[in-house]
Protein backbone atom coordinates (compact mmCIF):
# COMPACT_ATOMS: atom_id res chain seq x y z
CA UNK A 1 0.00 0.00 0.00
CA UNK A 2 1.33 3.68 -0.58
CA UNK A 3 2.34 5.40 2.35
CA UNK A 4 2.10 8.80 1.28
CA UNK A 5 -0.04 10.88 -0.80
CA UNK A 6 1.08 13.61 -3.13
CA UNK A 7 -0.75 16.26 -3.78
CA UNK A 8 -1.58 17.83 -6.30
CA UNK A 9 -1.56 14.40 -8.72
CA UNK A 10 -0.77 17.19 -11.54
CA UNK A 11 0.72 20.49 -12.01
CA UNK A 12 1.40 22.89 -15.03
CA UNK A 13 3.47 25.64 -14.63
CA UNK A 14 5.63 28.49 -16.56
CA UNK A 15 9.33 28.25 -16.70
CA UNK A 16 10.45 30.80 -14.38
CA UNK A 17 7.63 29.62 -11.74
CA UNK A 18 7.84 28.09 -8.27
CA UNK A 19 6.32 24.82 -8.05
CA UNK A 20 5.08 23.60 -4.59
CA UNK A 21 4.05 19.83 -4.00
CA UNK A 22 3.24 18.30 -0.83
CA UNK A 23 3.03 14.91 0.84
CA UNK A 24 1.29 13.11 3.20
CA UNK A 25 1.94 10.17 5.31
CA UNK A 26 0.78 7.80 7.86
CA UNK A 27 3.35 6.40 10.17
CA UNK A 28 6.09 7.70 12.59
CA UNK A 29 9.16 8.20 10.18
CA UNK A 30 12.79 8.61 10.76
CA UNK A 31 12.89 10.50 7.24
CA UNK A 32 11.32 11.31 4.34
CA UNK A 33 12.77 11.96 1.20
CA UNK A 34 11.74 13.06 -2.15
CA UNK A 35 13.03 11.64 -5.16
CA UNK A 36 12.44 12.75 -9.13
CA UNK A 37 11.63 10.10 -12.40
CA UNK A 38 11.85 10.85 -15.74
CA UNK A 39 9.14 10.11 -18.14
CA UNK A 40 9.52 6.25 -16.85
CA UNK A 41 12.65 5.94 -15.83
CA UNK A 42 14.51 5.09 -12.89
CA UNK A 43 14.46 7.52 -10.02
CA UNK A 44 17.06 10.21 -8.75
CA UNK A 45 17.28 11.17 -4.87
CA UNK A 46 17.00 14.75 -4.55
CA UNK A 47 16.66 15.05 -0.99
CA UNK A 48 16.75 13.86 2.75
CA UNK A 49 15.04 15.17 5.64
CA UNK A 50 15.28 13.89 8.79
CA UNK A 51 12.60 13.69 11.23
CA UNK A 52 14.24 16.19 13.52
CA UNK A 53 14.14 18.71 10.97
CA UNK A 54 11.96 21.39 10.10
CA UNK A 55 13.38 22.62 6.91
CA UNK A 56 16.39 22.02 4.27
CA UNK A 57 17.73 23.63 1.31
CA UNK A 58 19.54 21.70 -1.66
CA UNK A 59 19.98 24.48 -4.50
CA UNK A 60 16.91 25.28 -6.00
CA UNK A 61 14.97 22.61 -4.35
CA UNK A 62 13.47 23.65 -0.12
CA UNK A 63 11.90 21.03 1.44
CA UNK A 64 9.73 21.36 5.01
CA UNK A 65 8.66 18.84 7.24
CA UNK A 66 6.28 19.10 9.73
CA UNK A 67 6.00 15.50 12.00
CA UNK A 68 2.87 16.84 13.72
CA UNK A 69 0.26 16.95 10.90
CA UNK A 70 2.75 14.00 9.12
CA UNK A 71 3.17 16.21 5.87
CA UNK A 72 6.14 17.54 3.94
CA UNK A 73 6.19 20.08 1.10
CA UNK A 74 9.04 20.24 -2.19
CA UNK A 75 9.42 23.52 -3.37
CA UNK A 76 11.56 24.04 -6.65
CA UNK A 77 12.15 28.10 -7.35
CA UNK A 78 12.91 29.50 -10.59
CA UNK A 79 11.66 26.30 -12.34
CA UNK A 80 13.19 25.43 -16.00
CA UNK A 81 11.74 23.29 -18.57
CA UNK A 82 14.26 20.31 -17.54
CA UNK A 83 12.58 20.42 -14.60
CA UNK A 84 9.75 18.06 -15.60
CA UNK A 85 9.12 15.11 -14.03
CA UNK A 86 7.39 13.32 -11.64
CA UNK A 87 8.02 13.85 -8.10
CA UNK A 88 7.80 11.06 -5.29
CA UNK A 89 8.12 11.36 -1.91
CA UNK A 90 9.78 8.32 -0.16
CA UNK A 91 9.44 7.34 4.04
CA UNK A 92 10.84 4.10 6.12
CA UNK A 93 7.97 3.29 8.69
CA UNK A 94 9.95 1.48 10.88
CA UNK A 95 13.40 3.16 11.20
CA UNK A 96 16.60 2.02 9.75
CA UNK A 97 14.89 -0.94 7.71
CA UNK A 98 15.66 1.22 4.21
CA UNK A 99 12.25 -0.28 3.23
CA UNK A 100 10.65 2.78 1.97
CA UNK A 101 6.99 3.27 0.83
CA UNK A 102 6.62 5.80 -1.84
CA UNK A 103 3.36 8.32 -2.61
CA UNK A 104 1.50 8.22 -5.09
CA UNK A 105 3.97 10.95 -6.99
CA UNK A 106 2.77 14.40 -8.79
CA UNK A 107 3.26 15.05 -12.42
CA UNK A 108 5.41 18.19 -13.07
CA UNK A 109 5.13 19.99 -16.25
CA UNK A 110 7.16 22.97 -16.93
CA UNK A 111 6.42 24.90 -20.40
CA UNK A 112 9.23 26.76 -21.67
CA UNK B 1 24.75 8.15 -13.22
CA UNK B 2 23.67 5.98 -10.33
CA UNK B 3 25.99 3.17 -11.42
CA UNK B 4 23.21 0.44 -11.02
CA UNK B 5 22.23 -1.70 -13.96
CA UNK B 6 19.24 -3.75 -15.02
CA UNK B 7 18.70 -6.08 -17.19
CA UNK B 8 17.04 -6.48 -20.07
CA UNK B 9 15.30 -3.15 -20.20
CA UNK B 10 11.97 -4.30 -22.11
CA UNK B 11 10.78 -7.94 -22.52
CA UNK B 12 7.10 -9.48 -23.29
CA UNK B 13 6.13 -12.47 -21.61
CA UNK B 14 2.79 -14.44 -22.02
CA UNK B 15 0.61 -15.34 -19.07
CA UNK B 16 1.78 -18.24 -17.10
CA UNK B 17 5.16 -17.91 -18.16
CA UNK B 18 8.33 -16.90 -15.60
CA UNK B 19 10.53 -14.44 -15.87
CA UNK B 20 14.06 -13.11 -14.49
CA UNK B 21 15.14 -9.82 -14.07
CA UNK B 22 19.01 -8.77 -13.51
CA UNK B 23 20.81 -5.78 -11.50
CA UNK B 24 24.23 -5.34 -10.51
CA UNK B 25 25.88 -2.40 -8.70
CA UNK B 26 29.56 -0.83 -9.35
CA UNK B 27 28.62 0.93 -5.59
CA UNK B 28 29.56 -1.80 -3.25
CA UNK B 29 26.55 -1.20 -1.76
CA UNK B 30 25.84 -4.85 0.04
CA UNK B 31 22.12 -3.93 0.06
CA UNK B 32 19.66 -4.23 -2.50
CA UNK B 33 15.89 -3.92 -3.07
CA UNK B 34 13.30 -4.52 -5.62
CA UNK B 35 10.50 -2.40 -6.32
CA UNK B 36 7.22 -3.00 -8.67
CA UNK B 37 6.06 0.57 -10.32
CA UNK B 38 2.46 0.08 -12.24
CA UNK B 39 1.78 2.49 -14.69
CA UNK B 40 0.69 6.36 -12.78
CA UNK B 41 1.69 4.81 -9.66
CA UNK B 42 4.77 4.66 -7.16
CA UNK B 43 7.11 2.19 -6.54
CA UNK B 44 6.11 -0.57 -4.53
CA UNK B 45 8.59 -2.08 -2.34
CA UNK B 46 8.88 -6.49 -3.36
CA UNK B 47 11.72 -7.65 -0.87
CA UNK B 48 15.11 -6.49 0.27
CA UNK B 49 18.28 -8.79 0.52
CA UNK B 50 21.17 -8.28 2.40
CA UNK B 51 24.64 -10.17 2.09
CA UNK B 52 22.63 -12.81 0.25
CA UNK B 53 19.49 -13.27 2.67
CA UNK B 54 16.25 -11.84 2.06
CA UNK B 55 15.53 -9.19 5.11
CA UNK B 56 12.43 -7.64 4.22
CA UNK B 57 9.18 -8.32 2.26
CA UNK B 58 6.32 -6.13 1.17
CA UNK B 59 2.65 -7.53 0.21
CA UNK B 60 3.96 -9.90 -2.71
CA UNK B 61 2.78 -13.18 -2.80
CA UNK B 62 5.47 -16.23 -3.36
CA UNK B 63 5.71 -16.61 -6.77
CA UNK B 64 8.06 -13.22 -6.59
CA UNK B 65 11.40 -14.18 -5.60
CA UNK B 66 15.10 -13.41 -5.21
CA UNK B 67 18.61 -13.69 -4.62
CA UNK B 68 21.72 -11.58 -4.08
CA UNK B 69 25.30 -12.74 -5.14
CA UNK B 70 29.03 -12.74 -3.01
CA UNK B 71 29.37 -9.64 -5.75
CA UNK B 72 26.03 -8.03 -4.51
CA UNK B 73 24.32 -8.58 -7.84
CA UNK B 74 20.64 -9.77 -7.47
CA UNK B 75 18.01 -11.07 -9.36
CA UNK B 76 14.04 -11.14 -9.31
CA UNK B 77 12.52 -14.24 -10.38
CA UNK B 78 8.39 -14.16 -11.14
CA UNK B 79 6.58 -17.34 -11.50
CA UNK B 80 3.15 -17.74 -13.09
CA UNK B 81 3.20 -14.87 -14.56
CA UNK B 82 -0.43 -12.76 -14.51
CA UNK B 83 -1.51 -9.75 -16.75
CA UNK B 84 -1.09 -7.73 -13.27
CA UNK B 85 2.32 -8.14 -13.09
CA UNK B 86 2.92 -5.70 -16.24
CA UNK B 87 4.97 -2.95 -14.60
CA UNK B 88 8.12 -1.12 -14.47
CA UNK B 89 10.98 -3.01 -11.93
CA UNK B 90 12.97 -0.78 -10.53
CA UNK B 91 16.48 -2.60 -8.59
CA UNK B 92 17.69 0.32 -6.00
CA UNK B 93 21.10 -0.45 -3.75
CA UNK B 94 21.13 1.28 -0.47
CA UNK B 95 23.37 4.37 0.81
CA UNK B 96 23.44 3.96 4.31
CA UNK B 97 24.29 8.32 5.26
CA UNK B 98 25.33 7.87 8.89
CA UNK B 99 22.50 5.22 10.38
CA UNK B 100 19.50 7.63 10.04
CA UNK B 101 19.13 7.00 6.33
CA UNK B 102 19.68 5.54 3.44
CA UNK B 103 19.22 7.02 -0.02
CA UNK B 104 18.50 4.57 -2.75
CA UNK B 105 20.17 4.74 -6.00
CA UNK B 106 18.11 3.32 -8.74
CA UNK B 107 18.68 1.40 -11.92
CA UNK B 108 16.34 2.58 -14.97
CA UNK B 109 14.18 -0.32 -14.77
CA UNK B 110 13.34 -3.44 -16.94
CA UNK B 111 9.77 -2.93 -18.21
CA UNK B 112 7.76 -6.21 -18.36
CA UNK B 113 4.82 -6.31 -20.48
CA UNK B 114 2.50 -9.60 -19.81
CA UNK B 115 -0.09 -10.70 -22.61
Amino acid sequence: SQQGEEDPQALSIQEGENATMNCSYKTSINNLQWYRQNSGRGLVHLILIRSNEREKHSGRLRVTLDTSKKSSSLLITASRAADTASYFCATDPTSGTYKYIFGTGTRLKVLA
Amino acid sequence: ETGVTQSPTHLIKTRGQQVTLRCSSQSGHNTVSWYQQALGQGPQFIFQYYREEENGRGNFPPRFSGLQFPNYSSELNVNALELDDSALYLCATIHITGGLGGELFFGEGSRLTVL
